[in-house]
């Protein structure tokens, strides 16, 4: 089983541009996450999926948009990157929130000039 | 959401147990009390999780306080390798939001 799958896994970006973290799980898991983590910092919610078809707003949405596809994959999208967004994203799933282990990918590592 | 309470950071001697605490007086009767651990340029993983009862697996051991408002994370033996951020997380509900966690650092 790959787990929580996250491409790419290095981007550079200049300010204005878009583009879209994929995330993937194949663990047949309902919930999905994206997290941020700025350096020395914990982990903030962006947004999360609690099935498919759903998305929420976590801690830190603004400058952020999400897509569920379908139950495997979760979509973030930056519309027009900004510098403070220069971070490292964690994809996440779960299967049930009340007994499940929360499953992370590798994280992706955004810079934005 | 319900909230957690860390210490900031704690240090240990290696080889010797370490005990993490973790205060969450606002949980409810459903909330499971997770604790995940971050090594240095790693996503976070799994450590372990309880309901009410203590805990135990291969990592760790769970101590729940009998009214739930608090719980401790015991490490038996830490070594260098358990030097890592250490969150406390409840979960219910969909919305998992994490605190800023207990950085550890073992000492040889």
């Amino acid at each position: 089983n790959a787990g929580v799958t996250q491409t790419p896994k290095f981007q550079v970006l200049k300010t204005g541009q878009s583009m879209t973290l994929q995330c993937a799980q194949d663990m047949n898991h309902n919930s999905m996450y994206w997290y941020r983590q700025d350096p020395g910092m914990g982990l903030r919610l962006i947004y999360y999926s609690a099935s498919e078809g759903t998305t929420d707003k976590g801690e830190v949405p603004n400058g952020y948009n999400v897509s569920r596809l379908n139950k495997r994959e979760f979509s973030l999208r930056l519309e027009s990157a900004a510098p403070s967004q220069t971070s490292v994203y964690f994809c996440a799933s779960i299967w049930g929130t009340n007994t499940g282990e929360l499953f992370f990918g590798e994280g992706s590592r955004l810079t934005v000039l | 959401d319900a909230k957690t309470t860390q210490p900031n950071s704690m240090e240990s001697n290696e080889e010797e147990p370490v005990h993490l605490p973790c205060n969450h007086s606002t949980i409810s009767g459903t909330d499971y009390i997770h604790w995940y651990r971050q090594l240095p340029s790693q996503g976070p993983e799994y450590v372990i999780h309880g309901l009410t009862s203590n805990v135990n697996n291969r990592m760790a051991s769970l101590a729940i306080a009998e009214d739930r408002k608090s719980s401790t994370l015991i490490l038996h033996r830490a070594t260098l390798r358990d030097a890592a951020v250490y969150y406390c997380i409840l979960l219910y509900g969909n919305k998992l939001v994490f605190g800023a966690g207990t950085i550890l650092r073992v000492k040889s």
